[in-house]
């Protein structure tokens, strides 16, 4: 069935340093990506997404990789700021579609 | 523009009973999908609405139903609530069209379950 998972639940680094967080999707029909930040007490809230036409993509900070060869995605935080710590959720679907598989989320932690 | 709007925010049920969660979407939004999240399932899909229409349904009993009202506003509604309802439920929104994907989540209801 669709599962998409994430490599590690927990990830810490220290302030400046850039962070990579990674995901594994199994269902190969998926052609849209998207990551979100999770802070306590909110929803989700989105960062970037790349369609499966692609390879990278940048935004403010953030770089969404995606390589269709073995289906991982991952999220490249430059200069990790303290107010990025959140949990993050890859997620994939359909374009068009509203049905989201989400992952189970890595926790972000951010050290002085 | 306000974002997503969810009411309540917080709610404790005891088992047997029913429960109804509202949920505004942005406004000009007329698609409405609900989540429900737990620790140990994560985040999974519930149902969405267009145009009062429901177009997509996840894998959950027929306890869990939804509907949407004309000015988009929607409603989840649990029945027979049972201990492992309790999660938190999230209503996300956005245009419906195909042309702009990105959907947009309210800060969630949390539903205990005693």
């Amino acid at each position: 069935g669709e599962s998409v998972g994430l490599h590690l639940p927990t990830l810490s680094v220290q302030e400046g340093d850039n962070s990579i967080i990674n995901c594994a999707y199994s269902n190969s029909a998926s052609d849209y990506f998207i990551w979100y930040k999770q802070e306590s007490g909110k929803g989700p809230q989105f960062i970037i997404d790349i369609r499966s036409n692609m390879d990278k993509r940048q935004g403010q900070r953030v770089t969404v990789l995606l390589n269709k060869t073995v289906k991982h995605l991952s999220l490249q935080i430059a200069a990790t700021q303290p107010g990025d710590s959140a949990v993050y959720f890859c997620a994939e679907n359909k374009w068009g579609a509203q049905k989201l598989v989400f992952g189970q989320g890595t926790r972000l932690t951010i050290n002085p | 523009k306000a974002g997503v709007t969810q009411t309540p925010r917080y709610l404790i049920k005891t088992r047997g009973q029913q429960v109804t969660l509202s949920c505004s979407p942005i406004s000009g939004h007329r698609s409405v999908s609900w989540y429900q999240q737990t620790p140990g399932q994560g985040l999974q899909f519930l149902f969405e609405y267009f145009s009062e229409t429901q177009r997509n349904k996840g894998n959950f009993p027929g306890r869990f139903s939804g509907r949407q009202f004309s000015n988009s506003r929607s409603e989840m509604n649990v029945s027979t609530l049972e201990l492992g309802d309790s999660a938190l439920y999230l209503c996300a929104s956005r245009t419906g069209t195909s042309a702009n994907n990105e959907q947009f989540f309210g800060p969630g209801t949390r539903l205990t379950v005693l």
